[in-house]
């Protein structure tokens, strides 16, 4: 079975700070891995993903994350905050194509940045 | 283009009672997944429907019953509501069952 586990409920930069959100995965399979942002009273919106090929991955925003085989592990970064990066980022993991394995995902960080 | 539409966005409902929350998948996806979120919770997997057929199905109980259209389109039924099926259910739409996803803004449901 796969699982997710995000480190921390909730992080708190100030504006201008790198942004670090952790997250470990466990997969039987060489998963694929995703990090979402949500904003309050919205769905999810997909940052990055990766699935094969290069392991440093970057998404919208500014955001870039490193998958690590080795210490299964998928941290989501971004070298300089800004108050719009203020919402609830979840990890999620899938299996390959291989199978139609639906998103897992974590509990959630929640990322304030502070003035 | 139209993303993913789900409706009510709100809703109230005494225990006991059953509901059923719509959900019109993003422009050529033909593939409707749901989502339960509960408050301070990751999203997790209720059902997903390909071809008018439920194709894979999360630790949910029977309670939880859905349906597709032949316009792609989907209906979420839960019966005898409890307190605890208060969340936001999310519809995510995609191309396949295995093509990537897009998510809708969800439907809040309380439950009292």
């Amino acid at each position: 079975a796969q699982s997710v586990t995000q480190l921390g409920s909730h992080v708190s930069v100030s504006e201008g700070a790198l942004v670090l959100l952790r997250c470990n995965y466990s997969s039987s399979v060489p998963p694929y891995l995703f990090w979402y942002v949500q904003y309050p009273n919205q769905g999810l919106q997909l940052l990055l993903k990766y699935t094969t090929g290069a392991t440093l991955v970057k998404g919208i925003n500014g955001f870039e994350a490193e998958f690590k085989k080795s210490e299964t592990s998928f941290h989501l970064t971004k070298p300089s905050a800004h108050m719009s990066d203020a919402a609830e980022y979840f990890c999620a993991v899938r299996g390959p194509n291989s199978g139609n394995t639906p998103l897992v995902f974590g509990k959630g960080t929640r990322l304030s940045v502070i003035a | 283009d139209a993303g993913v539409t789900q409706s009510p966005t709100h809703l109230i409902k005494t225990r006991g009672q059953q509901v059923t929350l719509r959900c019109s998948p993003k422009s050529g996806h033909d593939t409707v997944s749901w989502y339960q979120q509960a408050l301070g919770q990751g999203p997790q997997f209720i059902f997903q429907y390909y071809e008018e057929e439920e194709r894979q199905r999360g630790n949910f109980p029977d309670r939880f019953s859905g349906h597709q259209f032949p316009n792609y389109s989907s209906e979420l039924n839960v019966n005898a509501l409890l307190l605890g099926d208060s969340a936001l259910y999310l519809c995510v739409s995609s191309l396949g069952p295995q093509a990537g996803y897009t998510f809708g803004s969800g439907t809040r449901l309380t439950v009292v």
